[in-house]
């Protein structure tokens, strides 16, 4: 691995289903964060962890779960999925928060 | 209002022309901000910081000013493969979360 890596690539998901969106970096970075992106409206941030152990709330985290049990993985997870919640997400990290964040490749998903 | 604004364009120059792109942000303790630049359905990747003093890198000049709140991004001598959407960014909030701009897209023709 190098970088940071997202999983699934892509993922197609029946509403109310529960879907864990996977995040792993090998920077040995202490800031990670979940965004998501929608035409027209941007990056948005749904949660992010300064630090292993703690995690804090973005702009949009209604519907949205996140844990940090160690530096390198920050999963995301939907526990009822909605349609409204189809999207691109993007997980990134920095060394330390508010640095240059790194991007990984995404992870497209659809809920029908 | 959102906190990082950018005009979305789009930007249709041609190549070898120069283009700049402007971006405000309202909140004023912010303390850093980059550009970023997104090429369809990939990753942003970071394109290059913005100092107060002002940076430069190749062919990319990157300006802010404090006092107005607004970053600049000036592009010279414009490639084919510069054509993205670009990305400005400031931090926000007590965490010091990064905020990004919606984007604005170049597209240079040949």
């Amino acid at each position: 691995i190098a970088g940071i890596t997202q999983a699934p690539t892509s993922q197609i998901l029946a509403a109310g289903r529960r879907m864990t969106l996977r995040c792993t970096q090998d920077m040995r970075h202490n800031a990670m964060y979940w965004y998501r992106q929608d035409l027209g409206l941007g990056l948005r941030l749904i949660h992010y962890s300064n630090t292993a152990g703690t995690t804090g709330k973005g702009e949009v985290p209604d519907g949205y779960s996140v844990s940090r049990a160690n530096t390198d993985d920050f999963p995301l997870t939907l526990a009822s999925a909605v349609p409204s919640q189809t999207s691109v997400y993007f997980c990134a990290s920095s060394t330390l928060p508010g640095t240059e964040a790194f991007f990984g490749q995404g992870t497209r998903l659809t809920v029908v | 209002r959102k906190e990082v604004e950018q005009d979305p364009g789009p930007f249709n120059v041609p190549e070898g022309a120069t283009v700049a792109f402007n971006c405000t942000y309202s909140n004023s303790a912010s303390q850093s901000f980059f550009w970023y630049r997104q090429d369809c359905r990939k990753e942003p990747k970071l394109l290059m910081s913005v100092y107060s003093s002002g940076n430069e890198d190749g062919r990319f000049t990157a300006q802010l000013n404090r006092a107005s709140q607004y970053i600049s991004l000036l592009i010279r001598d414009s490639k084919l493969s510069d054509s993205a959407t670009y990305l400005c960014v400031g931090t926000s909030g007590s965490a010091r979360q990064l905020t990004f701009g919606s984007g604005t897209q170049l597209t240079v023709l040949p």
